[in-house]
């Protein structure tokens, strides 16, 4: 089947370093998103990986491991605008993209 | 920026009505998809298209209708609103054969079903 898992909540402080862990199983795999999505409104797009490695975009990194089903994202020096909700999802067989439940942020000061 | 558009913002109905929702990208784009969730909760695939005059049920369940007459529109209209239909729609669009487009949400509208 298809599945992806990811935490339910998490807390981090201001100024930190905080990384959000993925696992999925798809039908097939043609890549790998994160999206960020505050409270009331749509997701917005943070990152692809579709390749082994590390791709960092300023503040943001994503990390993907294909052979284990396994992605991260990386996201430093945190600000209170990061508190939102972070959307795993993955580009199965033609090109459905299958979401997470997605984790929860809270930054605090 | 706006590229996808979606109406009404807001809903409230009666059960039993029949209602569409609106959905319309100004990017050419080929895929476009419905997403249903509720609050602090996950997106459910409810239908997809590929391109005109193609539709698909997606994962969940629902007694909603589609429909592609044109690249740019692609409808939602649920023929008799009940309660379980309360919760928040999610259009999206994206490039047909390109794995590294990510999809483009609209706005959504938020259904309450009385």
């Amino acid at each position: 089947g298809q599945n992806i898992d990811q935490p339910t909540e998490m807390t981090a402080t201001e100024g930190a370093i905080v990384q959000i862990n993925c696992t999925y199983q798809t039908s097939g795999f043609n890549g790998l998103f994160w999206y960020q999505q505050h409270a009331g409104e749509a997701p917005t797009f943070l990152s692809y990986n579709v390749l082994d490695g590390l791709e960092e975009k300023g503040r943001f990194s994503s990390f993907l491991s294909r052979s284990k089903g396994y992605s991260y994202l990386l996201l430093k020096e945190l600000q209170m605008k990061d508190s939102a909700s972070y959307l795993c999802a993955a580009l199965g067989t033609g090109f459905k993209t299958i979401f997470g439940a997605g984790t929860r942020l809270f930054v605090k000061a | 920026e706006a590229d996808i558009y979606q109406t009404p913002r807001y809903l409230v109905i009666g059960t039993g009505k029949k209602i569409t929702l609106e959905c319309s990208q100004t990017m050419g784009h080929d895929k476009m998809y419905w997403y249903q969730q509720d609050p602090g909760m996950e997106l459910h695939l409810i239908h997809y298209s590929y391109g005109v005059n193609s539709t698909e049920k997606g994962d969940l369940s629902s007694e909603s209708t589609v429909s592609r007459i044109r690249t740019e529109h692609f409808p939602l209209t649920l023929e008799s609103a009940r309660p379980s239909h309360t919760s928040q729609y999610l259009c999206a669009s994206g490039q047909e054969v390109l794995g590294n487009s990510p999809l483009h949400f609209g706005n959504g509208t938020r259904l309450t079903v009385t």
